[in-house]
């Protein structure tokens, strides 16, 4: 049982380019989150989908977007890469009326 | 706004001792606090704690929530090096399924 499974697990961008951070769980979880982890600051919120076909912001949505593609699979857009958001990027969901968030094992990114 | 705060921010013990890990918070209408660790990756969930005075245990770790004075402890006894990672508190937001964590407290070992 994989959980849940980001991808990539490293990647370093220059200014403007763009990605997407992929996110998929195994576990039939409705709601899904994105989050992302800075040295002092702890987990804070982007986005986050409580069920499919819905999304909302979380408490630094600015520059992100989001996709939540099906149930299995929630994605994170860059559009314009800044060094601001050099971070480590974590996935998590949670079940149908369940506070227990389980997290993906993160991505890395770096932009120069 | 919910708020979850952490202490201390850090701290390093040797091989063997009890430490104590605390978290308050001032959450509407609260309805549990969750502890997890961090290691070098992804947090893993430890407990969930939703009736006050009702310790929760997994081998050498505890926890107990005060609903009263709103805080919640961590306890790790005969701690080893394998316990050392950063320890987050969350509390479900109201009306919706989104945690308030705190900036978690790094926990150092020294064999």
């Amino acid at each position: 049982n994989a959980g849940v499974t980001q991808t990539p697990k490293f990647q370093v961008l220059k200014t403007g380019q763009s990605m997407t951070l992929q996110c998929a769980q195994d576990m039939n979880h409705n709601s899904m989150y994105w989050y992302r982890q800075d040295p002092g600051m702890g987990l804070r919120l982007i986005y986050y989908s409580a069920s499919e076909g819905t999304t909302d912001k979380g408490e630094v949505p600015n520059g992100y977007n989001v996709s939540r593609l099906n149930k299995r699979e929630f994605s994170l857009r860059l559009e314009s890469a800044a060094p601001s958001q050099t971070s480590v990027y974590f996935c998590a969901s949670s079940g149908l009326l369940s506070n227990i968030q389980y997290f993906g094992a993160g991505t890395r990114l770096s932009v120069l | 706004e919910d708020k979850v705060v952490q202490s201390p921010l850090s701290l390093v013990v040797h091989e063997g001792d009890t430490v104590t890990l605390n978290c308050s918070y001032e959450v509407t209408n609260f309805r549990s606090l969750l502890w997890y660790k961090q290691e070098k990756k992804a947090p893993t969930f430890l407990f969930m704690l939703t009736s006050s005075g009702i310790e929760k245990k997994s081998g050498r770790l505890s926890s107990i929530l005060d609903k009263k004075e709103l805080f919640s402890i961590l306890n790790i006894t005969a701690t080893q090096t394998g316990d050392s990672a950063v320890y987050l508190c969350a509390a479900p937001n109201f009306g919706n399924e989104k945690l308030t964590f705190g900036t978690g407290t790094r926990l150092t070992i020294i064999p």
